[in-house]
């Protein structure tokens, strides 16, 4: 069975470039299917941040466009995220997905 | 973008009888291909989203038969049969068609 598990600092500073990584098991990400990451506010709905496919082909919320970059490793058979310049609007759980499959999520809050 | 509208936002529910949610897009979600990417998620609490339905009536390995989706075009529904106690949650339905990808504000369900 696919399983995704989400790493990175729980904690960021202001304009600060928030980094995780989403490590995929069970499949290899170089064989199909899109990755991505969704965001999810404390209390609020779910926001997609963006998706790359195997392909390497990525596409980004327009409304992060600017500061969002996600990317493959296929030899640790992982994927990233980064996103600049992060805010207090920018603290959210961050999950990563594959089209069947979500991690557990992890919070990232960004305070001084 | 496409914005997903949820109906009701708060579904307060009886064991044993059914329930129904209604999902709408501002813009039909047929994709190019032939395909409407319409999918559903149920999120308990301090859990992930887990995939419940997929291309609008697919329900998800594992997902109880209770479960079915519905609709064409810009209109979805989400229907449990008969509600059980481990339905408790927010459900959201999520459109894959357009770019980028969005979800519904998501309907709590709880019992009354």
């Amino acid at each position: 069975q696919v399983q995704l598990q989400e790493s990175g600092p729980g904690l960021v500073k202001p304009s600060e470039t928030l980094s995780l990584t989403c490590a995929v098991s069970g499949y290899s990400i170089s064989s199909g299917y899109y990755w991505g990451w969704i965001r999810q506010p404390p209390g609020k709905g779910l926001e997609w941040i963006g998706i790359i496919y195997h392909s390497g082909s990525t596409y980004y919320n327009p409304s992060l466009k600017s500061r969002v970059t996600i990317s493959v490793d296929t030899s640790k058979n992982q994927f990233s995220l980064k996103l600049t310049s992060v805010t207090a609007a920018d603290t959210a759980v961050y999950y990563c997905s594959s089209p069947d499959y979500w991690g557990q999520g992890t919070l990232v809050t960004v305070s001084s | 973008d496409v914005v997903m509208t949820q109906s009701p936002l708060s579904l307060p529910v009886t064991l044993g009888q059914p329930a129904s949610i209604s999902c709408r897009s501002s813009q039909s979600l047929v994709h190019s291909d032939g395909n409407t990417y319409l999918n559903w998620f149920q999120q308990r609490p301090g859990q992930s989203p887990r995939r419940l339905i997929y291309k609008v009536s697919i329900r998800d390995s594992g997902v109880p038969d209770r479960f079915s989706g519905s609709g064409s075009g810009t209109d979805f529904t989400l229907k449990i049969s008969r509600v059980e106690a481990e339905d408790v949650g927010v459900y959201y339905c999520m459109q894959g068609t357009h770019w980028p990808w969005a979800f519904g504000q998501g309907t709590k369900v709880e019992f009354k």
